[in-house]
């Protein structure tokens, strides 16, 4: 299992700003993976990040929109940039310690933007 | 893209009551896992199967994996206001990819009444 912390746990933000969010993990993984879930929806991967090389992202999400860090292997953080308030949802980070397609997820950052 | 559907999306039931809910898909999956997610927490692994026909059981909760693995069922005895949340079915098509391999699907949202 992982333990996942993630910062901020909400925020409420102006459109057209840019918001960071901070994913940390509490033992050394290779893949982690950012979601977003909208009211009352399941959740949509984002994109893959695996430390050393640049996220993968899934159809219908862009670099510019979501650039993505993974200094090390136990962080990450999700930028969301130049807000819309389509862009409100909860955003959660998952870690997939033993690649078994099993993930334990961060509590996620609800963000509304306005 | 493979998806997952669940039924019933939405559920109400007293609590010592008995429920299933379901997870179907056209594709066959390599194995699938369930999760369970309470509002403002992220989704939490209750269980993975991975052989046609396999069944576990979790306390009053037993999962079931179709024979062809393109379903599986949930079904909790004697619920309890602590079994309430949204519950999701996610799937990977091969093992230990992600991306367009592994989906999550709709989510049935169960409410059980004191």
């Amino acid at each position: 299992s992982a333990v996942i912390s993630q910062k901020p746990s909400r925020d409420i933000c102006q459109r057209g700003t840019s918001l960071t969010i901070q994913c940390q993990v509490d033992s050394q993984v290779t893949m982690m993976f950012w979601y977003r879930q909208q009211p009352g929806q399941s959740l949509t991967l984002i994109a893959t990040a695996n430390q050393g090389s640049e996220a993968t992202y899934e159809s219908g999400f862009v670099i510019d929109k979501f650039p993505i860090s993974r200094p090390n292997l136990t962080f990450s953080t999700l930028t969301v940039s130049n807000m819309s308030p389509e862009d409100s949802s909860i955003y959660l980070c998952s870690v997939d310690p033993q690649s078994y397609n099993e993930q334990f997820f961060g509590p996620g950052t609800r963000l509304t933007v306005l | 893209t493979q998806l997952l559907e669940q039924s019933p999306q939405f559920l109400s039931i007293q609590e010592g009551e008995n429920l299933t809910v379901y997870c179907n898909s056209s594709s066959v999956f390599s194995s699938l896992q369930w999760y369970r997610q309470e509002p403002g927490e992220g989704p939490v692994l209750l269980v993975t199967v991975v052989t046609g026909g396999e069944v576990k059981k979790l306390k009053r909760l037993t999962f079931q994996f179709g024979d062809a693995r393109k379903d599986s069922s949930l079904h909790i005895t004697a619920a309890q206001p602590g079994d309430t949340g949204l519950y999701l079915c996610a799937g990977a098509s091969s093992p230990y990819n992600y991306g367009q391999n592994f989906v999550f699907g709709p989510g049935t949202r169960l409410s059980v009444l004191p």
